[in-house]
């Protein structure tokens, strides 16, 4: 059963920093791009950044560039972002999501998700 | 950047057809993808590449595509498919992942 996990959610001050981690199982992780997509309180989806299966391909929204940074591990099966100078507007559940872009050449879509996890970034 | 431009609302009665549509200028290129999500609960592909049905979902759902436009027609709505609904496709460059709106399904 495929099964994925968020962690590390939590609140944080305006310019404070959250590392989340999602710990999958029931697939072999290092066949499969890795997402982040989160989701503002009442508001729609709005996709963070993937990273391909090695890690040597990575793409972020623009509105998290430069202050995000994605990653993973193959051998410990777990996906992480690492978001430094948070703001009011990171404020999201998080969910990490099996990628189904297996190749450069193939679409992103989304066919395995987490449960998410809530970061608020409030003073 | 790039938009995908869904209705905020569709309000149907059980047993009829639900058409959510979504529009988007690469769409012609690109596939797009629908997401079912109900409060409190991860989203859900209910129709991947345009018109393609995961096992699972239910033979009511089906895709469709048009030019800049891709259609999501629930047929003989039940009161278990009201759910926000999302689509997502990618820029021309297939390199970003793009998000509709979404378009809240009500059963009336």
């Amino acid at each position: 059963q495929v099964q994925l996990v968020e962690s590390g959610g939590g609140l944080v001050k305006p310019g404070g920093s959250l590392r989340l981690s999602c710990a999958v199982s029931g697939f072999t992780f290092s066949d499969y791009y890795m997402s982040w997509i989160r989701q503002a309180p009442g508001k729609g989806l709005e996709w963070v950044s993937y990273i391909s299966i090695s890690g040597s391909t990575i793409y972020y929204a623009d509105s998290v560039k430069g202050r995000f940074t994605i990653s993973r591990d193959n051998a410990k099966n777990s996906l992480y972002l690492q978001m430094n100078s948070l703001r009011a507007e990171d404020t999201a559940v998080y969910y990490c999501a099996r990628d189904r872009r297996t190749v450069p050449s193939a679409n992103n879509w989304f066919d395995s998700w987490g449960q998410g996890t809530l970061v608020t970034v409030s003073s | 950047s790039y938009e995908l431009t869904q209705p905020p609302s569709v309000s149907v009665s059980p047993g009829q057809t639900a058409r959510i549509t979504c529009s988007g200028d690469a769409l012609p290129k690109q596939y797009a993808y629908w997401y079912q999500q109900k409060p409190g609960q991860a989203p859900v592909v209910v129709i991947n590449k345009d018109s393609e049905r995961p096992s699972g979902i239910p033979e009511r759902f089906s895709g469709s595509s048009s030019g800049t436009t891709v259609t999501l027609t629930i047929s003989g709505v039940q009161a278990e498919d009201e759910a926000d609904y999302y689509c997502q496709s990618a820029d021309s460059s297939g390199t970003y992942v793009v998000f509709g709106g979404g378009t809240k399904l009500t059963v009336l």
